[in-house]
């Protein structure tokens, strides 16, 4: 699975948009950027995904670069709920095994 | 549908003590992932299953570590003779393949404390 890498850390104003980025410069043609996130003390808990193509769903936007080297999450109006541990994973649907780094911890501001 | 649930959510042992946790996942999911994470580290892969088949264990998992999933339902970890090295959070996810990726649902988890 390839490696990816994050910021540690984020701020974010309260209503504003978070954009947090992940590079994933080795990812192979069938893998999945995969965004989750955990709460302190809570398992971790899905975001969104992709393959090629820029994704939303109810809760983000997956923004993936054309060249599949690099992704931006977008949570389009943070809310102090927001704040937490955002995972990146490049991971293959073969076998679903997801390789955790250390995060991003974005801290939502009011 | 409840989610993943795993029980106990907290268990204190005494070291060289056995113990095991239980995982129920997602009724329609054939998929079933054992994870640990220690404080400030993001979850580690142990083991997975695909129905029955244990298909993958993690070099994490030594010897005292024994993962089952009887009959392709709830799965059970069981650690032997604990350390207090094994104090973590235990985590459960499962989920079903498709053609799209694979989104995995993860449960609450189990925090064990060997004292």
């Amino acid at each position: 699975d390839a490696k990816t890498t994050q910021p540690t850390s984020m701020d974010c104003a309260e209503g504003r948009a978070a954009n947090l980025p992940c590079n994933h410069s080795t990812i192979s043609g069938n893998e999945y950027v995969y965004w989750y996130r955990q709460i302190h003390s809570q398992g971790p808990q899905y975001i969104i995904h992709g393959l090629k193509n820029n994704e939303t769903n109810e809760m983000a936007s997956l923004i993936i670069t054309e060249d599949r080297k690099s992704s931006t999450l977008i949570l389009p109006h943070a809310t102090l709920r927001d704040t937490a541990v955002y995972y990146c994973i490049a991971a293959s649907s073969n076998t679903g095994k997801l390789i955790f780094g250390q995060g991003t911890t974005l801290q939502v501001k009011p | 549908d409840t989610g993943v649930s795993q029980d106990p959510r907290h268990k204190i042992t005494k070291r060289g003590q056995n113990v095991t946790f239980r995982c129920d996942p997602i009724s329609e999911h054939n998929r079933l992932y054992w994870y640990r994470q220690t404080l400030g580290q993001g979850p580690e892969f142990l083991t997975y299953f695909q129905n029955e088949a244990q298909l993958e264990k993690s070099r994490l998992l030594s010897d005292r570590f024994s993962a089952e999933r009887p009959k392709g339902s709830f799965s059970t970890l069981e650690i032997q003779r604990t350390e207090q090295g094994d104090s973590a959070m235990y985590l459960c996810a499962s989920s079903t393949r498709t053609g799209m990726g694979t989104e995995a649902f993860f449960g609450q988890g189990t925090r064990l404390t060997v004292v």
